[in-house]
């Protein structure tokens, strides 16, 4: 079981800031990095995986950068809408395949 | 386009009762998988199938109990409910687990209360 830290735990920001978080997670036998959308009343929904070094992802205004070497992965979100609103998981994978999730990030993007 | 579908959404049981929660993807996925997600904490694995025909104990397995009916269907059993397992529980498919760039597809989940 894989120690994955995720912060803040939550985050309050006004439409139109821009904003990041942080996954943290031991950097031996890493494999890949995934990060969820969860949105209130739904499933989580993939927004990236993420496998190199230096490894940078981007759609629309939310990216993401990887370090692998020192473990942790920054989602940054441009210019916050309130439909940004949502916790946002990461879960790095093992060797054996499985996923460890994060206690993720609420953002909540006031109009 | 279903994708995974568990059912049912919600249940209320009596301590002693037991139940089994349904999950079926259409995707013709290898790997499932059950979690728990409880207030403030993230999302726990209770059990695993690589593929048809196995399983495997995840984080969280005491007290539940999974059959893979076949590649689309794995089902979470709760044999004596206990008030600990209040909980939403969520399942979800990849194309094979062996493969770590393959993302998890969810379900919408189902939100179990035991009194």
């Amino acid at each position: 079981i894989l120690n994955v830290e995720q912060s803040p735990q939550s985050l309050h920001v006004q439409e139109g800031d821009s904003t990041n978080f942080t996954c943290s997670f031991p950097s031996s036998n890493f494999y890949a990095l995934h990060w969820y959308r969860w949105e209130t009343a739904k499933s989580p929904e993939a927004l990236f995986v993420m496998t190199l070094n230096g490894d940078e992802k981007k759609k629309g205004r939310i990216s993401a950068t990887l370090n692998t070497k020192e473990g942790y992965s920054y989602l940054y979100i441009k210019g916050s809408q309130p439909e940004d609103s949502a916790t946002y998981l990461c879960a790095p994978n093992t060797n054996a395949g499985k996923s460890t999730f994060g206690d993720g990030t609420t953002l909540t993007v006031k109009p | 386009n279903a994708g995974v579908t568990q059912t049912p959404k919600f249940q209320v049981l009596k301590t002693g009762q037991s139940m089994t929660l349904q999950c079926a993807q259409d995707m013709n996925h290898n790997s499932m998988y059950w979690y728990r997600q409880d207030p403030g904490m993230g999302l726990r694995l209770i059990y695993y199938s690589a593929s048809e025909g196995t399983t495997d104990k995840g984080e969280v397995p005491n007290g539940y109990n999974v059959s893979r009916l076949n590649k689309r269907e794995f089902s979470l059993r709760l044999e004596s409910a206990a008030p600990s397992q209040t909980s939403v529980y969520f399942c979800a498919s990849s194309t094979w687990m062996g493969d770590s760039n393959q993302p998890q597809h969810f379900g919408d989940g189902t939100r179990l209360s035991i009194l």
